[in-house]
């Protein structure tokens, strides 16, 4: 697997707390991009940066918010988890020419 | 906008028989398309590009661009092959973010 990882893997919260994600990557590659996977949406985009500090917003962005201090390190953060944000979260890499390579994802339950 | 399409969330076949997973996309301009396959509880893993024109796992697509569409077959299924499939569209020039279809749960019965 390309060197990409994610943690936590697992993690369940309460309404309200704040939770962030962290993916991190070994191959230099300039973009990185999270997602969220949910049973008949698919894979939908959140943010994505394409640079260090150099972020923008995906299609479902609403209450994210995303930091990149870094090469190798993304983080999402959601800053008051609701139920509706329980899902499987998915972070990619790019050097943009080629395709994007999947962390392992990190199940994250809101109750 | 772009879009893509898989019209069969489920599809279940017998092993040993052909199959085929629909993609349709929606893009005004000269699209990438990629097929991600997804094993149980596993990450993504990029299956096809077409421009690469690579079989993969006996899997190939073709893009027909007249007809808007990116399925992807294979002639024989194997048991192995029971997976999500995701079809996705890179739009040039917009950071080669992808956008992706809902997937196609694919079992090949035995």
């Amino acid at each position: 697997d390309a060197g990409i990882t994610q943690s936590p893997r697992h993690k369940v919260t309460e309404t309200g707390t704040p939770v962030t994600l962290r993916c991190h990557q070994t191959e230099n590659h300039r973009y990185m991009y999270w997602y969220r996977q949910d049973p008949g949406h698919g894979l939908r985009l959140i943010h994505y940066s394409y640079g260090v500090k150099d972020t923008d917003k995906g299609e479902v962005s609403d209450g994210y918010s995303v930091s990149r201090s870094k090469t190798e390190d993304f983080l999402l953060t959601l800053e008051s988890a609701t139920s509706s944000q329980t899902s499987v979260y998915f972070c990619a890499i790019s050097a943009g020419f080629n395709e994007q390579f999947f962390g392992p994802g990190t199940r994250l339950t809101v109750l | 906008a772009q879009r893509v399409t898989q019209p069969e969330k489920l599809l279940s076949v017998f092993k040993g028989a052909p199959v085929e997973l629909k993609c349709n996309y929606s893009y005004s301009g000269s699209p990438e398309l990629f097929w991600y396959v997804q094993y149980s509880r596993q990450r993504l893993q990029l299956l096809l590009r077409h421009i690469s024109r690579e079989s993969i796992k006996g899997f190939t697509a073709d893009l027909n661009k007249g007809e808007t569409s990116f399925h992807l077959k294979k002639p024989f299924a194997q048991e192995e092959d029971s997976a999500m499939y995701y079809c996705a569209l890179r739009s040039g020039g917009s950071n080669y973010k992808l956008t992706f279809g809902k997937g196609t749960l694919l079992t090949v019965n035995p």
